[in-house]
C-alpha cells in the first residue's frame, strides 16, 4: 500500500548548526505535503506545508523542498536551537480525499 | 486561541472494559480525526468525520468505533479493551479539506493503557 516514511528515526545536530530532515513518499497522487512538530508531551504542531506545484517553501527559519522526481521530502531548520527538539512528522494528502497520513518521524537532538 | 480538548490525559482500564474518549474543538472545524500513536508507527489514523454524524474509517478501524452526535464533540469508542489498545491516542480538528489545507490543530493527547 502507499505509505509516508522517513529515512532516519533520529538526528543529532550542533546547536547552531542547520538541521536536514528527510522523507520519501510513495503515493504519485499526493499532491500536497505538510511538516509538523511534536514536543515531549504535545500533540503535533503544524509548521510548514507545501503544494505539489511548487518545489521550494520558505518559513521562519524552516524551508522544504519538494523533489517529485524521486518523490521526496526535506526540512531544513536553520541555526538549529534547543527548542527545535522534538520529533518531526511529514504527512501528505491526496486532492480530494480528506485523510492526512503521517511518517514514522524523527528525533531531533540537539547537542550543547 | 484555537483549543483541541482531549477529556483525560492518562486512562487506565482493565480488559474488556468499554472505554470512552471524547474530543473537543471551539475552532466550528467540519473536519475531525481520532489518530494513535506507537514508538515507531507513528500516527495512524483510526476514524475521521467531515460533518455531524458522517464517519469514515481511516487505516486501523478494527476494534473502535466513533460518534459525532455534534459538530464540536468526537468521541471515540474502545467496545471490548483489549492490551493491543495500549497506546496514545491524538485527536484532531481542521477546516474543510475544499482548500486542501493540512493543518490539524492537535490535542494533547490521552495515554490509555490496558491491563
Amino acid at each position: 500500500g502507499e505509505s509516508v516514511g522517513l529515512h532516519l528515526p533520529t538526528l543529532s545536530v550542533q546547536e547552531g548548526d542547520n538541521s536536514i530532515i528527510n522523507c520519501a513518499y510513495s503515493n504519485s497522487a499526493s499532491d500536497y505535503f505538510i511538516w509538523y512538530k511534536q514536543e515531549s508531551g504535545k500533540g503535533p504542531q503544524f509548521i510548514i506545508d507545501i503544494r505539489s506545484n511548487m518545489d521550494k517553501r520558505q518559513g521562519q527559519r524552516v524551508t522544504v523542498l519538494l523533489n517529485k522526481t524521486v518523490k521526496h521530502l526535506s526540512l531544513q531548520i536553520a541555526a538549529t536551537q534547543p527548542g527545535d527538539s522534538a520529533v518531526y512528522f511529514c504527512a501528505e494528502n491526496e486532492m480530494g480525499d480528506d485523510k492526512i497520513i503521517f511518517g514514522k518521524g524523527t528525533r531531533l537532538h540537539i547537542l550543547p | 486561541d484555537v483549543k483541541v480538548t482531549q477529556s483525560s490525559r492518562y486512562l487506565v482500564k482493565r480488559t474488556g472494559e468499554k472505554v470512552f474518549l471524547e474530543c473537543v474543538q471551539d475552532m466550528d472545524h467540519e473536519n475531525m480525526f481520532w489518530y494513535r500513536q506507537d514508538p515507531g508507527l507513528g500516527l495512524r489514523l483510526i476514524y475521521f468525520s467531515y460533518d455531524v454524524k458522517m464517519k469514515e474509517k481511516g487505516d486501523i478501524p478494527e476494534g473502535y468505533s466513533v460518534s459525532r452526535e455534534k459538530k464540536e464533540r468526537f468521541s471515540l469508542i474502545l467496545e471490548s479493551a483489549s492490551t493491543n489498545q495500549t497506546s496514545m491516542y491524538l485527536c484532531a480538528s481542521s477546516w474543510s479539506q475544499g482548500p486542501n489545507t493540512g493543518e490539524l490543530f492537535f490535542g494533547e493527547g490521552s495515554r490509555l493503557t490496558v491491563l
